[in-house]
């Protein structure tokens, strides 16, 4: 089973409003990530979890608030976005170690900030 | 800091070869990624050459590896309809299985 899940699969929210999207995968993979993707843009990454524990910040704005509650899961908080933070999020998993390791991607939750 | 290479567009007919290109500047990359993504849809992992390897073929797709032109190629015979997507090529970057994607190349195969 090479799946990753995300919920919900589509989001819209409003600026003042709080919300979470939500990422599982059941490989044993103990790497996370978040990716964020424009319209005709490769993803650009946002967050790492290795081991349950926040590896890479790529200075994502602190109304991004990623959270990783056991090895299976991986959660994004999301409060006060703008309109421009409307895109594709992306959640991956891979093995974690020394060494590259192929990602898994799920299908993505498609967010609208109006 | 790593760039990773691929033209845009490339537009086929059923049944004909693609070849897809990717360039990347990185020599020391362990292994080398084909993404898909259809439209609305996450990314798919089609398939990974390591370094050391110049060709590796699983069922229609081929990749090729020219390491001392860091150029890499993934082509697909008898392309289909639903082979139309955008195809990312990747690389490794930094640690943690991080990856650097091409812009993508928006495959379009018509009947």
């Amino acid at each position: 089973d090479t799946e990753v899940t995300q919920t919900p699969k589509h989001l819209v929210m409003g600026m003042t409003n709080k919300k979470s999207l939500k990422c599982e995968q059941h490989m044993g993979h103990r790497a996370m990530y978040w990716y964020k993707q424009k319209a005709k843009k490769p993803p650009e990454l946002m967050f790492v979890y290795s081991y349950e524990k926040l590896s890479i910040n790529e200075s994502v704005p602190s109304r991004f608030s990623p959270e990783c509650p056991n090895s299976s899961l991986l959660n994004l908080h999301l409060h006060a976005l703008q309109p421009e933070d409307s895109a594709l999020y992306l959640c991956a998993s891979s093995r974690a170690g020394t060494g590259y390791y192929e990602q898994y991607f799920g299908p993505g939750t498609r967010l609208t900030v109006t | 800091g790593e760039d990773v290479e691929q033209s845009l567009f490339l537009s086929v007919r059923e049944g004909d070869s693609s070849v897809i290109n990717c360039t990347y500047t990185d020599s020391s990359s362990t292994y080398l990624y084909w993404y898909k993504q259809e439209p609305g849809a996450g990314l798919q992992l089609l398939t990974y050459i390591f370094s050391n390897m110049d060709m590796k073929q699983d069922q229609r797709l081929t990749v090729l590896l020219n390491k001392k032109d860091k150029h890499l190629s993934l082509r697909i015979a008898d392309t289909q309809t639903g082979d139309s997507a955008i195809y990312f090529c990747a690389e490794p970057s930094g640690g943690y299985s991080t990856l650097t994607f091409g812009k993508g190349t928006m495959l379009l195969v018509s009947p």
